[in-house]
């Protein structure tokens, strides 16, 4: 079957500018996360949706960044008013279980 | 901030050596999975032990996790050039177990 998805798979933006990144998670999967890799680094906990649950925002890093799970599926990470430092490879991964997680390509995204 | 330390952060070895990764972490821990990403995408998922466990194998993968250091090793053997990733290790919490938590990585390089 499919697995997760991201789009766009790279994207270019100015500063100042908002964005917005996209995760189909598998189907079927309650849990949805996203993360952030910046060059060479591990990855950041970003935020967390599980089932109809309250997410977890706890590793958002500022009012800039907001993520929505539009009916228990597909999710939408934007970021406001994009700065240089927000240059990195975003992720979103989705599971079952809540213990092995299933990730996406990720998006590539270069602030300019 | 991130809860797994990784060490080595780079390791070069020439193929049908072992490679060995530790891993080490802060708190309590249910599960420790380890996680391999190529080229700066997606993370595959390639092992996880539990809490209660001391060992486990996988194919050519070998994990221990010693909960009194608080620290876990991956142990690759035979290693082929298409083993050549990076790994991460991935803790989730003792009473949240749904959110992992990432270390900072180990570049392992396999030369033919």
């Amino acid at each position: 079957g499919a697995g997760v998805s991201q789009s766009p798979s790279n994207k270019v933006t100015e500063k100042g500018k908002d964005v917005e990144l996209r995760c189909d998670p598998i189907s079927g999967h309650t849990a949805l996360y996203w993360y952030r890799q910046s060059l060479g680094q591990g990855l950041e906990f970003l935020i967390y949706f599980q089932g109809n649950s309250a997410p977890d925002k706890s590793g958002l890093p500022s009012d800039r960044f907001s993520a929505e799970r539009t009916g228990g599926s597909v999710s939408t990470l934007t970021i406001q008013r994009t700065q240089q430092e927000d240059s990195a490879v975003y992720l979103c991964a989705s599971s079952s279980t809540g213990i092995e997680q299933y990730f996406g390509p990720g998006t590539r995204l270069t602030v300019t | 901030s991130q809860q797994g330390e990784e060490d080595p952060q780079a390791l070069s070895i020439q193929e049908g050596e072992n490679a060995t990764m530790n891993c080490s972490y802060k708190t309590s821990i249910n599960n420790l999975q380890w996680y391999r990403q190529n080229s700066g995408r997606g993370l595959v998922h390639l092992i996880l032990i539990r809490s209660n466990e001391r060992e486990k194998h996988s194919g050519r993968l070998r994990v221990t996790l010693d909960t009194s250091k608080k620290s876990s090793s991956l142990l690759i053997t035979a290693s082929r050039a298409a083993d050549t990733a990076s790994y991460f290790c991935a803790t989730a919490f003792l009473y949240n177990t749904d959110k992992l938590i990432f270390g900072t990585g180990t570049r392992l390089q396999v030369f033919p």
